[in-house]
């Protein structure tokens, strides 16, 4: 049974370019989180997804980052264009319902770096 | 206050001690919370859910004091394989996403 799928698992960039990261969540799952993690903030969550609706983007930091989820299962992060702070670790998860008893889901990740 | 803070450490044990955890969180009306456990360069993974007072699973147990809005991870006999960093998480205000602590880091030695 696949878990959350995420591409690519490492990106290098130079600042100033377009990144986009892609996943793909669990089938069946309704819901489709993106997370940003760093050693100094810990994991962030960026926004979320139910039913392929946007409900919550308020920790995306900048207009410089764009989410966006075609179908149930895909789901892209963008930033353009990339600075070196963003560098970090790009997590998506997925979860079957809302609710608070619910266990999230997580990819293996991107790691992005910024030069 | 942070949604959810937890004791950076790191903590360093030696193998067969007990070593605890406490988390706390700022939303009093969370339901329930989980830890999680992260090794280095990999993804999160549930450890263990607390959905009442407390769960207990072999060498872990958590707890939850709703009254001083904490919850706690106690890891009885240490083993190498502990060593990770621990998150902790609670669910939102709209109770539709997990905000994570930052993690407590744990290092187990021979």
């Amino acid at each position: 049974d696949a878990g959350v799928i995420q591409s690519p698992r490492h990106e290098v960039t130079e600042m100033g370019q377009e990144v986009t990261l892609r996943c793909k969540p669990i089938s069946g799952h309704d819901y489709l989180f993106w997370y940003r993690q760093t050693m100094m903030r810990g994991l962030e969550l960026l926004i979320y997804f139910n039913n392929n609706v946007p409900i919550d983007d308020s920790g995306m930091p900048e207009d410089r980052f764009s989410a966006k989820m075609p179908n149930a299962s895909f789901s892209t992060l963008k930033i353009q264009p990339s600075e070196p702070r963003d560098s970090a670790v790009y997590f998506c998860a997925s979860i079957p319902t809302s609710g608070s008893y619910n266990e999230q889901f997580f990819g293996p990740g991107t790691r992005l770096t910024v030069l | 206050r942070k949604e959810v803070e937890q004791d950076p450490g790191p903590f360093n044990v030696p193998e067969g001690a007990t070593v605890a955890f406490n988390c706390t969180y700022s939303n009093s009306a969370s339901q329930s919370f989980f830890w999680y456990r992260q090794d280095c360069r990999k993804e999160p993974k549930l450890l263990m859910s607390v959905y009442s007072s407390g769960n207990e699973d072999g060498r872990f147990t958590a707890q939850l004091n709703r009254a001083s809005q904490y919850i706690s991870l106690l890891i009885r006999d240490s083993k190498l394989s502990d060593s990770a960093t621990y998150l902790c998480a609670a669910y939102n205000q709209a109770g539709t996403a997990l905000i994570f602590g930052k993690g407590t880091t744990l290092s187990v030695s021979s």
